[in-house]
């Protein structure tokens, strides 16, 4: 079956300017998930959704950042106000329910987003 | 603070012989750990996880092993195909959802 999807898989934008980023999650998944991966590190946890709403968003770096699910499949990362180093791979992921620990979630490809 | 580490930016391994790649943590609350591989391009793919109460998982070529008191966990390759070659990650669930992954380790897998 189809996986997480991603798009764009690649942005660029310019400083300041406001850019979205759209995860289409495995069909039957409640759970999604945003990492955000910076060159030479691990994916970092930014967002967590249960349905349509944002059960945890401890991880978003600051204001700038928002995400929606309003109809809990779909999920759109908003940036606003780009910042260089906004610059990295956001990934999606989800999950079937999160309801325990070893819960695996599966991940989409990533969108590269570049801020010049 | 980084709870899971990798201390191994890239390991090579020739073809046939074993890989072995390393993860320490230090939060004692972790009780799952997962091993993710990622190719170029593409997201990470779960590979094998465990749970705290065993100390080994086996699927195939690949085998993780823990040790709960020395908070080291290691993913062995064995034998190792040129096809292996990408970085891996560990990472344990903070809580019930919030993954913590290492920085990774490349392998590259020599024909």
């Amino acid at each position: 079956g189809a996986g997480v999807s991603q798009t764009p898989s690649n942005k660029v934008t310019e400083k300041g300017k406001y850019v979205e980023l759209r995860c289409d999650p495995i069909s039957g998944h409640t759970a999604l998930y945003w990492y955000r991966q910076s060159l030479g590190q691990g994916p970092e946890f930014l967002i967590y959704f249960q349905g349509t709403g944002a059960a945890d968003d401890s991880g978003l770096p600051n204001d700038r950042f928002f995400a929606v699910r309003p109809e809990g499949s779909v999920s759109t990362l908003k940036i606003q106000r780009t910042e260089r180093g906004d610059s990295a791979v956001y990934l999606c992921a989800s999950s079937l329910n999160p309801a325990g620990s070893t819960d695996t979630q599966y991940f989409g490809p990533g969108t590269r987003l570049t801020v010049l | 603070d980084q709870q899971v580490k990798q201390n191994s930016p890239s390991l090579s391994v020739q073809e046939g012989r074993i890989s072995i790649l390393n993860c320490d943590y230090t939060n004692s609350m972790f009780d799952y750990f997962l091993w993710y591989k990622k190719y170029p391009a593409e997201g990470p793919t779960f590979l094998i996880s465990i749970s705290s109460i065993k100390d080994k998982n086996e699927d195939g070529r690949f085998t993780v092993f823990l040790n709960k008191s020395a908070k080291h966990l290691s993913l062995h390759i064995v034998p190792s195909q040129p096809g292996d070659s990408a970085v891996y990650f560990c990472a344990a669930p903070s809580g019930t959802y919030k993954y913590i992954f290492g920085t990774g380790t490349r392998l590259k897998v020599l024909a």
